[in-house]
C-alpha cells in the first residue's frame, strides 16, 4: 500500500521556470491538500480540493495553481517560479477536511535559484 | 496572526523522563486537535488526536490532554525514548465547519540516552 506518492523529490529550477509537482493517493480519498515547510514557519496550506474537478485556495496561494481531474491525483504547478518558492513542499489526503487524521506524503524538496 | 501556537522551538529530555510538549490557540471555533511527528526527509505521520469532547486522550506511551478554558493542549510522552526524537506539529480543526487543519510551527524534541 503506496499511501501518498509525491513525485519529484528533489528539485532545483531557475528564477521563471515552471514545473509541475505530482500528487497521488491509492486510499480513494476524497480530500487532498499541498503545504508548503519552510524553516521556523510550520506546515501552511497552499491549496486544497473537496473532490475530483474542484479546487480552493489555502493560506498562501499566491503564486500557485492546482488541478484536480482524476480523484487520485492532485497536481500543484508554479508557473513562473520565484526564489520565495523554495520549500519544502508536501501533500496529504484525507477522508474529510478536518475530523480525521491527513496522510502525508514524503515531500519534494525545492530549489529556486 | 497565528491560530496554533507552539511556543517552544525545541525541547530537550533525558531518556526515561517525561516529555511535555505544549500547544495555544487563539481559535475559539476549534474543537478537533491532532499532533503529528516528523523526522527529517519524511512526511509528517499522525500521532494522536483528542475532539472537544474529551479533556484527555491516552494510547500507549502518549496522552494528549485539553484544556478548553486556557485553550491549551499538551502532548505527554512517557517514557521518552530515543526514537521519539524528532519535530511535533499541533495542529487543529473546527469540525462542525468542515474546516481544513491549521498547524503549529512545531517543537522539535531531543532524546538523549
Amino acid at each position: 500500500n503506496a499511501g501518498v506518492t509525491q513525485t519529484p523529490k528533489f528539485r532545483v529550477l531557475k528564477t521563471g521556470q515552471s514545473m509541475t509537482l505530482l500528487c497521488a493517493q491509492d486510499m480513494n480519498h476524497e480530500y487532498m491538500y499541498w503545504y508548503r515547510q519552510d524553516p521556523g514557519m510550520g506546515l501552511r496550506l497552499i491549496h486544497y480540493s473537496v473532490g475530483e474537478g474542484t479546487t480552493a485556495k489555502g493560506e498562501v496561494p499566491d503564486g500557485y495553481n492546482v488541478s484536480r481531474l482524476k480523484k487520485q491525483n492532485f497536481l500543484l504547478g508554479l508557473e513562473s517560479a520565484a526564489p520565495s518558492q523554495t520549500s519544502v513542499y508536501f501533500c496529504a489526503s484525507s477522508y474529510s477536511p478536518g475530523d480525521t487524521e491527513a496522510f502525508f506524503g514524503q515531500g519534494t524538496r525545492l530549489t529556486v535559484v | 496572526d497565528q491560530q496554533v501556537k507552539q511556543n517552544s522551538p525545541s525541547l530537550s529530555v533525558q531518556e526515561g523522563r517525561i516529555s511535555i510538549l505544549n500547544c495555544d490557540y487563539t481559535n475559539s471555533m476549534f474543537d478537533y486537535f491532532l499532533w503529528y511527528k516528523k523526522y527529517p526527509a519524511e512526511g509528517p505521520t499522525f500521532l494522536i488526536s483528542i475532539s472537544s469532547i474529551k479533556d484527555k486522550n491516552e494510547d500507549g506511551r502518549f496522552t494528549v490532554f485539553l484544556n478548553k478554558s486556557a485553550k491549551h493542549l499538551s502532548l505527554h510522552i512517557v517514557p521518552s525514548q530515543p526514537g521519539d526524537s524528532a519535530v511535533y506539529f499541533c495542529a487543529a480543526s473546527a469540525q462542525s465547519g468542515y474546516s481544513t487543519l491549521t498547524f503549529g510551527k512545531g517543537t522539535m524534541l531531543l532524546v538523549s540516552p
